[in-house]
């Protein structure tokens, strides 16, 4: 079965520290895809990162970096200089083409709550 | 471009009533995706349609919820008869078929059921 975890669910720095929010998923597939997406106090989910599978190149994206190790079936997330509009919900997902029509349907970790604080 | 939008943002009901939730999707976007997020949650697969076509329909999703896409553009969620339990933010998401295929996501609808 699918399986996303984050193990993390609140996290709070001060300003301009380093942070890590960790992602962990199980799946039975050899193609999948995972996400990264931000949802701040507002309610929208925002798009950050999409990685397929078969690409372990790590990512690097202004202050943010992602961390892809098929090796331990990790997908990290690390906000360097970290500034309080970084505050939010962020939440891992994974899909994979199963179901019906070649549903790709996310499954979501439950999400870790950062809190940057002034 | 215009992203996702969903209409309204926010619905207060009385337990029983039906309600109907509306989503419109990026313009060239042919797949299109209901969830559910309760407080502290992810969001929970509801229903998935491909054009006008749906497709898969999670067990969480009882017979008084029905979804349309009657054209393969917009999409309908209705709610009938609606309990307590049914309070959750409902979000819609589109996505081109492809590839580099990625969900976007409008900004919900919040239900309240009294």
């Amino acid at each position: 079965a699918q399986k996303v975890t984050q193990a993390q669910t609140e996290i709070s720095v001060v300003e301009k520290e380093d942070v890590t929010l960790d992602c962990v998923y199980e799946t039975r597939d050899t193609t999948y895809y995972l996400f990264w997406y931000k949802q701040p106090p507002s309610g929208e989910l925002v798009f950050l990162i999409r990685r397929n599978s078969f690409d372990e190149q790590n990512e690097i994206s202004g202050r943010y970096s992602w961390n892809f190790q098929k090796s331990t079936s990790s997908f990290n997330f690390t906000i360097t200089a970290s500034q309080v509009v970084d505050s939010a919900v962020y939440f891992c997902a994974l899909s994979e083409a199963r179901g019906a029509g070649n549903n790709r349907k996310l499954i979501w970790g439950l999400g870790t709550s950062l809190a940057v604080n002034p | 471009d215009t992203g996702v939008s969903q209409d309204p943002r926010h619905k207060i009901t009385k337990r029983g009533q039906n309600v109907t939730f509306r989503c419109d999707p990026i313009s060239e976007h042919n797949r299109l995706y209901w969830y559910r997020q309760t407080l502290g949650q992810g969001p929970e697969f509801l229903t998935y349609f491909q054009n006008e076509a749906q497709l898969e329909k999670s067990r969480l999703l009882s017979d008084r919820f029905s979804a349309e896409r009657p054209k393969g553009s917009f999409s309908t969620l209705e709610i009938q008869r609606t309990e307590q339990g049914d309070s959750a933010m409902y979000l819609c998401a589109s996505s081109l078929k492809g590839r580099l295929e990625t969900q976007y996501f409008g900004p919900g609808t919040r239900l309240l059921v009294l």
